[in-house]
């Protein structure tokens, strides 16, 4: 079965622009999750979606936000980018089902210039 | 809130030699416990998991051990090959019947398997 389709692939934003990010988990999941990996500080959880809504949020500001459409497809947005904000963002898909896998996307690398 | 240490941060060793890397969560309700595997440039894998009602697993030549009362758990790989060399990450979650779902991660570790 297809895997986890992120796009796109590569974005180059300048300071104060905003971006949207778009994740396709595998046919049949239900739960979305969005990460933040950087050199410094690794893979930061931002937040999860299940059938549409948000179950839980990580440590980041409202700048980062998210929704999850009736397909499961989820979008992240952040808004007034700042040069921190560079980093490979990931999704992850997972069935629902407590303590199954996370499958992850090939990740959008977000470059603010 | 959990949080995830990793040690250690690089790990370098010799082709069949074994490789061993450490975590330990903060949080005693967490219950799951996957190590995922990043090759450069590519997205994490996972290559093995263990839930809180097992001691350890093992998969040909990976094995994950967990010590719930001391709250780590680690990664054993025997008999390395070139191919493992990559970083790999650890993670705890707490999911509970259809509650959310979380990774913690921890920092990773770029092991280096030298031929």
């Amino acid at each position: 079965k297809a895997g986890v389709t992120q796009t796109p692939r590569y974005l180059i934003k300048t300071r104060g622009q905003q971006v949207t990010l778009s994740c396709s988990p595998i046919s049949g999941h239900r739960s979305v999750s969005w990460y933040q990996q950087t050199p410094g500080q690794g893979l930061q959880f931002l937040f999860e979606y299940f059938s549409e809504t948000q179950r839980n949020k990580g440590n980041f500001p409202g700048r980062f936000s998210g929704r999850q459409f009736s397909n499961s497809r989820s979008e992240m947005n952040v808004s007034t980018l700042e040069l921190g904000d560079s980093a490979l963002y990931l999704c992850a898909s997972t069935s629902g089902i407590q303590n199954t896998e996370a499958f992850f996307g090939q990740g959008t690398r977000l470059t603010v210039v | 809130g959990e949080n995830v240490e990793q040690h250690p941060s690089t790990l370098s060793v010799q082709e069949g030699d074994s490789a061993v890397i450490k975590c330990t969560y903060s949080d005693s309700a967490s219950n799951y416990f996957p190590w995922y595997k990043q090759e450069l440039g590519k997205r994490p894998q996972l290559i093995i998991d263990i839930r809180s009602n097992v001691g350890e697993k093992k998969d040909q030549r990976i094995a994950v051990t967990l010590n719930k009362t001391a709250k780590h758990f680690s990664l054993h790989i025997t008999e390395t090959q070139p191919e493992d060399s990559a970083v790999y990450f650890c993670a705890a979650s707490m999911n509970s019947g259809g509650s959310n779902y979380k990774l913690t991660f921890g920092k990773g570790t770029l092991l280096t398997v030298n031929p």
